[in-house]
C-alpha cells in the first residue's frame, strides 16, 4: 500500500518551454503533497507544500511563478516548471501525506533542460 | 527549529564489516525519525522509522537504528555490509506541526570488496 507514482520519470525539454510533472497517490487519498528538488550529490530541498483545493505554500527562495503547483484532487498534484532554463535541470521528487507524520515518496522525475 | 545532522558525508566499509551511519537531531518534542536509502537515479526507499514506540527499530535489509533521547541520536547500523548496500542514506525528522520533513545532508556508503 501507499504507492506514489510520478510521470514522466525522465524528461528533456528545450530552454524557454514549460514542462509538467504529475504526482499521483495510487491507493490512498493524499491530503497533502510535497515537492522536493534534489541537485546531484545533495540532499532533498523542500520546494512547496500543497493541500487539496488550496494554493500551495512555497518555501523561502522558491519562485512560485516559475514552479506552479496544482493539487486538484486527493490523488493528483502537478508541478509545472515554466520557461525552463538549464539551471532548472534537477531531480524532482514528490511525496504524499495523509495528515500524519509520514510521507510516501514517488520515484522522482529527472528534468534536463537543453 | 528542528534540524538533522549526519556526520560523515562519505563512509567506506569492507564487505562483511559493521555499518554505522550517524544521525543526530534537535527537537524540543519527541520526534518522528526516518532513515531512507537512495540508489542512483532513483527515489527514496524507507528503511525504518521511529514513532515513539520501541527505541530499537528494525528495518528492511538487515538495518536497525536505536533512538537515544539522552544523546539526541538515531544512528543506523547493519552488522554485516553487503555490496548492494552501497548507496546514499538520508536521515529525516518529521515536524509535528506541519508534517514537513527535515532531511540530513546524506551519507554516501561505499562497500569495499
Amino acid at each position: 500500500g501507499a504507492v506514489v507514482s510520478q510521470h514522466p520519470s525522465w524528461v528533456i525539454c528545450k530552454s524557454g518551454t514549460s514542462v509538467k510533472i504529475e504526482c499521483r497517490s495510487l491507493d490512498f487519498q493524499a491530503t497533502t503533497m510535497f515537492w522536493y528538488r534534489q541537485f546531484p550529490k545533495q540532499s532533498l530541498m523542500l520546494m512547496a507544500t500543497s493541500n487539496e483545493g488550496s494554493k500551495a505554500t512555497y518555501e523561502q527562495g522558491v519562485e512560485k511563478d516559475k514552479f506552479l503547483i496544482n493539487h486538484a484532487s486527493l490523488t493528483l498534484s502537478t508541478l509545472t516548471v515554466t520557461s525552463a532554463h538549464p539551471e532548472d535541470s534537477s531531480f524532482y521528487i514528490c511525496s504524499a501525506g495523509t495528515g500524519t507524520y509520514e510521507q510516501y515518496f514517488g520515484p522522482g522525475t529527472r528534468l534536463t533542460v537543453t | 527549529a528542528q534540524s538533522v545532522t549526519q556526520l560523515g558525508s562519505h563512509v567506506s566499509v569492507s564487505e562483511g564489516a559493521l555499518v554505522l551511519l550517524r544521525c543526530n537531531y534537535s527537537s524540543s518534542v519527541p520526534p518522528y525519525l526516518f532513515w531512507y536509502v537512495q540508489y542512483p537515479n532513483q527515489g527514496l526507499q524507507l528503511l525504518l522509522k521511529y514513532t515513539s514506540a520501541a527505541t530499537l527499530v528494525k528495518g528492511i535489509n538487515g538495518f536497525e537504528a536505536e533512538f537515544k533521547k539522552s544523546e539526541t541520536s538515531f544512528h543506523l547500523t547493519k552488522p554485516s555490509a553487503h555490496m548492494s548496500d552501497a548507496a546514499e542514506y538520508f536521515c529525516a525528522v518529521s515536524d509535528q506541526g506541519t508534517y514537513k520533513y527535515i532531511f540530513g545532508t546524506g551519507t554516501r556508503l561505499k562497500v569495499l570488496a
